[in-house]
């Protein structure tokens, strides 16, 4: 299963809506999962089964979709929140990522 | 504290072997799949292998199949990787993960070692 992120990169002001999008190449039901990953370090875990937060993550973070279109939100963008997300699916074997969006500041 | 961390990494030639290893502690090692994930440098993350709670059971990455091996020992609280027949395509940080379960799926990694850095090169 292919995963494909759109946009590859954006660049966003604090305060700002932020949107990505996620793309199956066949359904996945909601085995979706989000995160995010900071220069140098580990991906931590935001969302998973496409719309539950994982406990601890800002409210600010939602997710959406199933089958093949998913979406990750941040509402309100703060300084914090500048990284490369990543979407993963835990439908099948094997576990395939997406290629990554990076999140610039304006 | 819950945490994972890997050791193992380092400098290889090609074609040569490495062992990678993650420690585990502040949960029950042992009733959780394991996984390994791999990131080469400016790349995507990539899955490469799990492994079953007791160790009966592991899925490899097409890009690893028949070249490495995933294991754990329990009592040791220890997830392993061996890599075989090591190529540059495999220069990577290379992370171990928990796999979550939410009423017996397992749908995402929660936690993450801060990975250890393979480089074959000549």
């Amino acid at each position: 299963i292919q995963l494909t992120q759109s946009p590859s990169s954006l660049s966003a002001s604090v305060g700002d809506r932020v949107t990505i999008t996620c793309r199956a190449s066949q359904d996945i039901s909601s085995y979706l999962t989000w995160y995010q990953q900071k220069p140098g370090k580990a991906p931590q875990l935001l969302i998973y089964g496409a719309s539950t937060l994982q406990s601890g993550v800002p409210s600010r973070f939602s997710g959406s979709g199933s089958g093949t279109d998913f979406t990750l939100t941040i509402s309100s963008l703060q300084p914090e929140d500048f990284a490369t997300y990543y979407c993963q699916q835990f439908n099948s074997y094997p576990r395939t990522f997406g290629q990554g969006t990076k999140v610039e500041i304006k | 504290e819950v945490q994972l961390v890997e050791s193992g990494g380092g400098l290889v030639q090609p074609g040569g072997s490495l062992r990678l290893s993650c420690a585990a502690s502040g949960f029950t090692f042992s009733s959780y799949w394991m996984s390994w994930v791999r990131q080469a440098p400016g790349k995507r993350l990539e899955w490469v292998a799990n492994i079953y709670h007791d160790g009966s059971v592991g899925v490899y990455g097409d890009s690893v199949k028949g070249r490495f091996t995933i294991s754990r020992d329990n009592a040791k609280n220890l997830l392993h990787l061996q890599m075989n027949s090591l190529s540059a395509e495999d220069t990577a940080v290379y992370y171990c993960s928990r796999e979550k379960e939410t009423r017996g799926w397992r749908d995402a990694s929660d936690i993450w070692g801060p990975g250890t850095m393979v480089t074959v090169s000549s």
